[in-house]
């Protein structure tokens, strides 16, 4: 079946401005993850959902950014007002939620350059 | 604070061998550990996993050794080609409250060499 899909695939935007990025989910996960990577790093976490529960947001770095997950499904991620420290490859990732063995498959990311 | 960690950053081997990738962790609550491939320009893919409850899995080709006492992940490639030219990650599953986050180590470069 379709595996994660992400939109865009790459993203180049001025300083300053706002960018949108999304992702589809595998159908019927439940879970839904945000990461960021920065060159040769590794994964920095940002937002969790987890069916209608209040998501996780611990990991969102500051009060430009924000996701939101409509319908439980498709997921998109905002940055306000972007920062060249912001570029970086956006990943989204999707899974069951089961407990004790939980594995997430990612998309193929948003490559964010901001200039 | 507790982290994951990789013992080396980049590892290079004869197309043919067999291939290590380490992997040290600290947080001794971690019951689950994954290991991701990551080639260039792509998302992660997951490759492996195993449970704290267990300390050795294997898969195709691929063998998941975990050792609790010395809070130590390994990844062992047999016979590796080309193809497995790529970024290794090994990451950990932390449980928080109803999150389940995975903490991802630096990486592993594994080259092939002809």
């Amino acid at each position: 079946g379709a595996g994660v899909s992400q939109s865009p695939s790459n993203k180049v935007t001025e300083k300053g401005k706002d960018v949108e990025l999304r992702c589809d989910p595998i159908s019927g996960h439940t879970a839904l993850y945000w990461y960021r990577q920065s060159l040769g790093q590794g994964l920095e976490f940002l937002i969790y959902f987890q069916g209608n529960s209040a998501p996780d947001k611990s990991g969102l770095p500051s009060d430009r950014f924000s996701a939101e997950r409509t319908g439980g499904s498709v997921s998109t991620l905002t940055i306000q007002r972007t920062q060249q420290e912001d570029s970086a490859v956006y990943l989204c990732a999707s899974s069951l939620a089961r407990a004790g063995r939980d594995t997430q498959y990612f998309g193929p990311g948003t490559r964010l350059t901001v200039l | 604070g507790e982290s994951v960690g990789l013992h080396l950053p980049t590892l290079s081997v004869q197309e043919g061998d067999n291939s290590i990738i380490n992997c040290a962790y600290s947080n001794s609550a971690s019951d689950y550990f994954i290991w991701y491939k990551q080639e260039s320009g792509k998302g992660p893919q997951f490759i492996i996993d195993i449970r704290s409850n267990m300390d050795k899995r294997q898969g195709q080709r691929v063998t998941v050794l975990l050792n609790k006492t010395v809070k130590h992940l390994s990844l062992q490639i047999a016979a590796t080609q080309p193809g497995d030219s790529a970024v290794y990650f090994c990451a950990e599953n932390i449980s928080s409250g109803s999150a389940r986050q995975l903490t991802f180590g630096s990486g592993t470069q594994l080259t092939v060499l002809p």
